[in-house]
């Protein structure tokens, strides 16, 4: 079964400074990793995703993420955090097509970001 | 624009009354999926559809329902046997065919927020 660890609920930085928010999965397969991001009341939107290929993946708003297989991590980075970044982030893993789990998301509990100026 | 739409977007109940709540979609996607958020919890499935008149539940079904009549629409009940209904509800969906399916990647409506008095 696949599950995904985020460390850190919430993580405060301040304006201008490097965002680094962290991401554990497992998987018995090799796995989907998305990171989602979610401003208060509203719906999840994708920042980025990690399928196949190239292990640094960019995203929306400046952020990227590294796929790290020896480290099972996939943490999301921004060089210089903006206050508009102020939102709660997801990590998820899906497992490939062809496993039980089908096209289902395994979503860590959140990080919360706060931007400071 | 193509999307997904939630409706309403705040709903209010009294104790021991059903209640649905609507998701709809013109993406012409063919999955479609029902998250309940809580706070510090993440997101956890409550229901899953992969095609029209089928679905599965996902890790917390009791005391919810669905029904798949049209692959637009999904609607959620929650019936008054949920012990604790009140949350933030958020319906996605995926395609479940080619192209970005296979990743799992879905797209999320902008949620409902039950409160239960």
């Amino acid at each position: 079964a696949q599950s995904v660890t985020q460390l850190g609920s919430h993580v405060s930085v301040s304006e201008g400074a490097l965002v680094l928010l962290r991401c554990n999965y497992s998987s018995s397969v090799p796995p989907y990793l998305f990171w989602y991001v979610q401003y208060p009341n509203q719906g999840l939107q994708l920042l980025l995703k990690y399928t196949t290929g190239a292990t640094l993946v960019k995203g929306i708003n400046g952020f990227e993420a590294e796929f790290k297989k020896s480290e099972t991590s996939f943490h999301l980075t921004k060089p210089s955090a903006h206050m508009s970044d102020a939102a709660e982030y997801f990590c998820a893993v899906s497992e490939k097509a062809g496993g039980t789990s089908y096209g289902k998301l395994t979503f860590g509990q959140g990080t919360i970001l706060t931007v400071h100026p | 624009d193509g999307g997904i739409t939630q409706s309403p977007k705040y709903l209010f109940r009294k104790e021991g009354q059903n209640v649905t709540l609507s998701c709809e979609q013109n993406l012409n996607h063919d999955a479609m999926y029902w998250y309940r958020q809580d706070p510090g919890q993440g997101l956890r499935l409550i229901y899953y559809s992969q095609i029209v008149n089928d679905f599965q539940k996902g890790d917390i079904a009791e005391g919810y329902s669905v029904s798949r009549e049209k692959k637009e629409s999904f609607p959620l009940t929650v019936t008054s046997a949920q012990k604790n209904p009140t949350a933030f509800y958020l319906c996605a969906s995926s395609i479940d065919k080619t192209g970005t399916a296979l990743t799992g990647e879905q797209y999320f409506g902008p949620g409902t927020r039950l409160t239960v008095t």
